[in-house]
């Protein structure tokens, strides 16, 4: 069964520092997404990405925040500038045009950030 | 000072009882509720959907209803398992498709 992968599983790094976080979507999919969910609390949305530029974007996603779909199966979160509050759980998803479910998104796993 | 939102509402149910899990949404504009199920470590996993014009739908062992009157949801999980401990997720979208979820409840199920 296709799914939704992303890399690094766990991310730490430093204050200030430059992350990028990776996803694969599902082959034939075209919507995709940035969630995040602080630990222990509700999966929040942050960013939807469709035909090579952002749809939609929340509040959370400011300036440090950009997405790129560098070639024809990655699809990148980067964070400019890490800040202490950034650490939390993200996960990318993805959606196809014809699903049973009309909007079904597949989930990845996840990548944990921790920021120090 | 604000919690840091590790109190979940918690539903702890025997194995084989049926669990309701409830969920107030805050948009009456949206049209379609979705369950997800996100078990420990892992991402939110899709359970079953509800178009907005419905107000009940039947999956395998699950039953959505919907009262748009109130902005309510509630999934059913028939004769719960021990696989089905996890935290459930209801979520909302509309013509944007992003999804708003909400805050979660953990299901515990005692064997």
């Amino acid at each position: 069964e296709p799914e939704v992968t992303q890399t690094p599983s766990h991310q730490v790094t430093q204050m200030g520092q430059e992350v990028i976080l990776r996803c694969v979507p599902i082959s034939n999919h075209l919507y995709f997404y940035w969630y995040r969910q602080i630990l222990g609390q509700k999966v929040e949305f942050l960013v939807s990405f469709y035909n090579n530029e952002i749809s939609e974007k929340s509040e959370i996603f400011d300036d440090q925040f950009s997405v790129e779909r560098p070639d024809g199966s990655n699809f990148t979160l980067k964070i400019r500038s890490t800040k202490l509050e950034d650490s939390a759980m993200y996960f990318c998803a993805s959606r196809g045009l014809s699903e049973s479910s009309y909007n079904e998104q597949f989930f990845g796993p996840g990548t944990r950030l921790t920021v120090l | 000072g604000e919690s840091v939102g590790l109190h979940l509402p918690t539903l702890s149910v025997q194995e084989g009882d049926n669990s309701i899990i409830n969920c107030a949404y805050s948009n009456s504009a949206s049209d379609y509720f979705i369950w997800y199920k996100q078990e420990s470590g892992k991402g939110p996993q899709f359970i079953i959907d509800i178009r907005s014009n419905m107000d009940k739908r039947q999956g395998q062992r699950v039953t959505v209803l919907l009262n748009k009157t109130v902005k309510h949801l509630s999934l059913q999980i028939a004769a719960t398992q021990p696989g089905d401990s996890a935290v459930y997720f209801c979520a909302e979208t509309g013509a944007t498709n992003k999804l708003i979820f909400g805050t979660g409840t953990l299901l515990a199920v005692q064997p």
